[in-house]
């Protein structure tokens, strides 16, 4: 079954530690995003990727860090920098990110962070 | 600065009936639009698209748009209490890689 699968689905992280979300897909899609949602605010966009060794920040993106090294792959990594992590953390992809594109979004199940 | 508008909620509809979610948007070169259910807990699921003005019609759900007034509707027919959810819209502009996203509007189907 092709779909979009992101671990784990909890995860603590401790004081001054960084900690890396998975997110892996089999849709043979190009574009892979990065939304953390916090309660009554709707999704936020932290990072997004068209393409293969390439990302670009979204609204949010200070504190986090992502690669892209494989089509199939997109990681995300919170990073002490980031004060307030406690959220509900959604990858997502399309066939295409591209201009005029409608391609719609398909969400992995989220991975849940807390801070100890 | 584009901005997709939705009513919080709760919408709270009797089961049975016809429940109808609204959003607005700003942005007039706008092109595509998606609705997503999200269960509390859940991610968002894609459950309906449009992108030409008229309706759309797929099983109880039909979507509306009207371009001229910048307005995406979804009615679900024949509400169920497994319909209970929040429903996201999301616009995505020509030029745009990246859809935006409303805050959702909570609805609630009661037996």
């Amino acid at each position: 079954d092709g779909g979009i699968t992101q671990s784990p689905k909890y995860l603590f992280r401790k004081e001054g530690q960084n900690v890396t979300l998975s997110c892996e897909q089999n849709l043979n899609h190009d574009a892979m995003y990065w939304y953390r949602q916090d309660p009554g605010q709707g999704l936020r966009l932290i990072y997004y990727s068209q393409i293969v060794n390439d990302f670009q920040k979204g609204d949010i993106a200070e504190g986090y860090s992502v690669s892209r090294e494989k089509k199939e792959s997109f990681p995300l990594t919170v990073t002490s920098a980031q004060k307030n992590p406690t959220a509900f953390y959604l990858c997502a992809s399309s066939m295409s990110a591209r201009t005029g594109s409608n391609q719609p979004q398909h969400f992995g199940d989220g991975t849940r962070l807390s801070i100890l | 600065q584009k901005e997709v508008e939705q009513n919080s909620g709760p919408l709270s509809v009797p089961e049975g009936a016809i429940a109808s979610l609204n959003c607005t948007y700003s942005d007039r070169g706008s092109q595509s639009f998606f609705w997503y259910r999200q269960y509390s807990g859940k991610s968002p699921e894609l459950i309906m698209f449009i992108y030409s003005n008229g309706d759309k019609e797929d099983g109880r759900f039909t979507a509306q748009l009207n371009k001229a007034s910048q307005y995406v509707s979804l009615l679900i027919r024949d509400s169920q209490p497994s319909d209970s959810a929040t429903y996201l819209c999301a616009v995505k502009s020509g030029g745009s890689y990246i859809p935006t996203f409303g805050r959702g509007t909570s609805l609630i189907v009661h037996p």
